[in-house]
């Protein structure tokens, strides 16, 4: 059974810190990996999927990478911003690429 | 273009009561998948749907929960006999063949309350 992990499970920083949020998951046999964000009281927001052959995704001050053999994955925020302050959500989708296991997310706090 | 929308945005209900909760994925998305999300928790699949296959239910806690897609766009979640613990918000998503993936969109959620 697919567990994915995120830690660490909240995270507080001043403005314009680069800083990395860790995703795991136990079982290797996935199709992607997805980052997302949510804020409060809101739905998601897809920030980078990362496919089971590449090994990072770039958007913006976002980058994502996977290292599937080994079940982890980081996403890294450049120069964070007040306005990064959300949930970051890492889900694995399974080998058929539909069934989606979420881990607990990260809750950042980026401090003006 | 218009994203994925549920309705209700909330619903208070009795406990015991059936509740039907509705989503209208992206046009043309040919994958549609529902999850809950119980206060302070992440993200926990209940079932979804993939063109004419037969939806993978794995996910539903219970059977007084049941799903339907039809005509290959409009869901329904529906939860009979409602129990307090099933006060969640519960979100939709579809996702549509990327030539190399499945992006998952999210809507905004219904907010559930057992009373």
């Amino acid at each position: 059974k697919q567990e994915v992990t995120q830690i660490p499970a909240a995270l507080s920083v001043p403005e314009g810190e680069n800083l990395v949020l860790n995703c795991s998951f136990t079982d290797s046999a996935i199709y992607n990996l997805q980052w997302f964000r949510q804020d409060p009281g809101k739905g998601l927001t897809s920030l980078l999927l990362i496919q089971s052959s590449q090994r990072e995704q770039t958007s913006g001050r976002l980058n994502a990478s996977l290292d599937k053999s080994s079940g982890r994955s980081t996403l890294y925020i450049a120069a964070s911003q007040p306005g990064d302050s959300a949930t970051y959500l890492c889900a694995v989708s399974d080998s058929g690429g539909f069934k989606t296991i979420f881990g607990a997310g990260t809750r950042l706090f980026v401090k003006a | 273009g218009a994203g994925v929308s549920q309705s209700p945005s909330n619903k208070v209900t009795e406990k015991g009561k059936d509740v039907e909760l509705r989503c209208d994925p992206i046009s043309g998305h040919t994958a549609l998948y529902w999850y809950r999300q119980s206060l302070g928790q992440g993200l926990e699949f209940l079932i979804y749907f993939q063109g004419n296959s037969a939806p993978d239910k794995s996910g539903l806690p219970s059977d007084r929960f049941s799903a339907e897609r039809t005509g290959g766009s409009v869901s329904t979640l529906t939860i009979q006999r409602t129990q307090q613990e099933d006060s969640a918000v519960y979100l939709c998503a579809s996702s549509l063949w990327t030539g190399s993936s499945y992006e998952q969109y999210f809507g905004p959620g219904t907010r559930l309350t057992v009373t």
